[in-house]
């Protein structure tokens, strides 16, 4: 099946630092990757969507100018943290679509960031 | 609005079978996934309904009715690794997935 990593796998950061955090589909190419956030014991959240070469959409109540997004290739999207609080300490998920055609998405394996 | 509903938690026995109910109110519907998700991961495929009727896959199998706006899925022969949430979702008309808040199965040897 499809992979997506992400990586890194964990980070800790100081508060008011920036984070960034890469997504990249190993083996199709992703026309579509959706940033998703979960609290503890919560459900996915979705952040923002974005498509190859054009600028995401954010969710309502997402700040865009927190959660920069960018999804330079077909294989890679990036999400930075800018100016992370330790209220932004979530599990961070990507996924990715291969296409129109395809309704299923898959899943990189999460980032833990958590800031201090 | 668009609303998705399943159990908050629920137990069963090892060995024993589990059925998961997930009810849904979207705008447009273009297919209903399960996803599995264990503690500090992220979630797995299990199945993706879009007609009517029983998906089977090995112990997991996934029903679907459009016109209830209803979907379950079941577990046999549960095992302890199983223990996991078990989240439904919805693509909607524009693609989106609407995701339900998940089920906790827990499984008790």
């Amino acid at each position: 099946g499809a992979v997506v990593s992400q990586h890194p796998s964990w980070v800790i950061c100081k508060s008011g630092t920036s984070v960034k955090i890469e997504c990249r589909s190993l083996d199709f190419q992703a026309t579509t990757m959706f940033w998703y956030r979960q609290f503890p014991k919560q459900s996915l959240m979705l952040m923002a969507t974005s498509n190859e070469g054009s600028k995401a959409t954010y969710e309502q109540g997402v700040e865009k100018d927190k959660f920069l997004i960018n999804h330079a290739s077909l294989t890679l999207s990036t999400l930075t943290v800018t100016s992370a609080h330790p209220e932004d300490s979530s599990f961070y998920i990507c996924s990715a679509k291969a296409g129109a055609d395809y309704n299923e998405q898959f899943f990189g394996p999460g980032t833990r960031l958590t800031v201090l | 609005g668009q609303n998705i509903d399943q159990p908050t938690e629920m137990t069963a026995t090892e060995g024993a079978i589990v059925q998961i109910n997930c009810t849904y109110q979207t705008s447009g519907f273009n297919g209903l996934f399960w996803y599995q998700q264990h503690a500090g991961e992220a979630p797995t495929f299990l199945s993706y309904n879009v007609l009517d009727g029983l998906e089977e896959k090995g112990r997991f199998s996934s029903f679907l009715s459009r016109s209830k706006g209803y979907s379950y899925l079941l577990l046999k022969e549960l095992q302890m690794k199983d223990s996991a949430s078990y989240l439904c979702a919805v693509m909607d008309s524009n693609y989106q997935l609407i995701w339900g808040a998940g089920t906790k199965l827990i499984i008790k040897p």
